[in-house]
């Protein structure tokens, strides 16, 4: 069967960096993306990966592995507006989305 | 600036009745999505669409059906309502390539009683 496993809840300090993992299992794979969503908003596009290696967007960073099927987003100087919940997405063979439960990030001061 | 509208940010209804969920979008985006949102579970989809009139099933389709009758909007519909459709409805907007990023409404939080 087709998995997406990320942690459920991570905490974190404000200013701090934090890395959330994301580990996919589907038939076939193009490309892997994150979304954020902040409580009670729909989610929003950080990041679409499909090569291995590292891509920075300013303070947020993604990973992937393809043959290790492993991902990661690295956030730097965590500020409070990035508690949210972080989902991670992979595309399978047929070009469908396969979603993780999300992991909800907590910042503290 | 984008945008994917939906018809209610609340709705509250009786078990057995026809709902009716809108979703538009502004972008001229061939794709369209529905899907359900439940705590600890991941974005389920019910139905897209990749053109007019075109529909095809996701991974949980029982229960519901869908029109899309123009480009811009793709209605879900709830056929009978049951207390296990209580949920977060997100629709989404996307691109024709599947690697492109889907842009979503705000949703809809059904409560059927």
């Amino acid at each position: 069967g087709q998995n997406i496993d990320q942690p459920t809840e991570m905490t974190a300090t404000e200013g701090a960096i934090v890395q959330i993992n994301c580990t996919y299992q589907t038939s076939g794979f193009n490309g892997l993306f994150w979304y954020q969503q902040h409580a009670g908003e729909a989610p929003t596009f950080l990041s679409y990966n499909v090569l291995d290696g590292l891509e920075e967007k300013g303070r947020f960073s993604s990973f992937l592995s393809r043959s290790k099927g492993y991902s990661y987003l690295l956030l730097k100087e965590l500020q409070m507006k990035d508690s949210a919940s972080y989902l991670c997405a992979a595309l399978d063979s047929n070009y469908q989305l396969i979603w993780g439960a999300g992991t909800k990030l907590i910042i503290k001061p | 600036d984008v945008k994917v509208t939906q018809s209610s940010r609340y709705l509250v209804k009786r078990t057995g009745e026809k709902v009716f969920l809108e979703c538009v979008q502004d972008m001229d985006h061939e794709n369209m999505f529905w899907y359900r949102q439940d705590p600890g579970l991941g974005l389920r989809l019910i139905y897209f669409s990749y053109d007019v009139k075109m529909k095809e099933k996701g991974d949980i389709p029982e229960g519901y059906s869908v029109s899309r009758e123009k480009k811009e909007r793709f209605s879900l519909i709830l056929e009978s309502a049951s207390t296990n459709q209580t949920s977060m409805y997100l629709c989404a907007s996307a691109l024709r390539e599947a690697y492109n990023e889907q842009f979503f409404g705000p949703g809809t939080r059904l409560t059927v009683l």
